[in-house]
């Protein structure tokens, strides 16, 4: 149980557009989610932290209306990258909970490139 | 700031032996750790937790310790084997804050043959 997946797993873009990343919960229902940013060598860092039903709530130094986050359901939230430019270029991580103060359970990544 | 620290980016040991991962922390208000384990271009799997009010939580072949006067935590794989070879991460939450985590910056673990 507990399963978390993120579609797309990689994609490439090119600079200037817009691309979403998709996080669900499969057996159980997400009561919040997380989306974290890893680049090489460095950690996880969380940018934001996402409610259904409710605004996003962002770590300082992330910009919401670049990274815009949906979660309109008790299983799906999105990652929406904005006019991507390659200093963007990261793996996205989302993770979710059942109940606050819950183990996170983690999806698999997404690697994105902005070229 | 990092408030959250993994001191030694990479560790090898030999199968059959012991694995000891350290972490150290500087904000006092964590009361809860845990320990992830990371392979390549995948997200991290949990692997054992420790309450700030215990010392020492044991799990098979992993076990977990926590100095709260020192700050610092460590993971012991004993004994170690090949598949054990991952990216391991220490997080440290508050409690109330909804599990968010803040995570250290990670050791890369090779365990040989």
């Amino acid at each position: 149980g507990a399963v978390v997946s993120q579609h797309p797993s990689w994609v490439i873009c090119k600079s200037g557009t817009s691309v979403k990343i998709e996080c669900r919960s499969l057996d159980f229902q997400a009561t919040t989610m997380f989306w974290y940013r890893q680049f090489p060598k460095q950690s996880l860092m969380l940018m934001a932290t996402s409610n259904e039903g409710s605004k996003a709530t962002y770590e300082q130094g992330v910009e919401k209306d670049k990274f815009l986050i949906n979660h309109a359901s008790l299983t799906l939230s999105t990652l929406t990258v904005t006019s991507a430019h390659p200093e963007d270029s990261s793996f996205y991580i989302c993770s979710a909970v059942a109940q606050a103060g819950d183990t996170q359970y983690f999806g698999p990544g997404t690697r994105l490139t902005v070229l | 700031d990092q408030q959250v620290k993994q001191n030694s980016p990479s560790l090898s040991v030999q199968e059959g032996r012991i694995s000891i991962l350290n972490c150290d922390y500087t904000n006092s208000m964590f009361d809860y750790f845990l320990w992830y384990k990371k392979y390549p271009a995948e997200g991290p799997t949990f692997l054992i937790s420790i309450s700030s009010i215990k010392d020492k939580n044991e799990d098979g072949r992993f076990t977990v310790f926590l100095n709260k006067s020192a700050k610092h935590l460590s993971l012991h794989i004993v004994p170690s084997q090949p598949g054990d070879s991952a990216v391991y991460f220490c997080a440290a939450t508050l409690t109330g804050t909804a599990s968010k985590l803040t995570f250290g910056t990670g050791t890369r673990l090779q365990v040989t043959l």
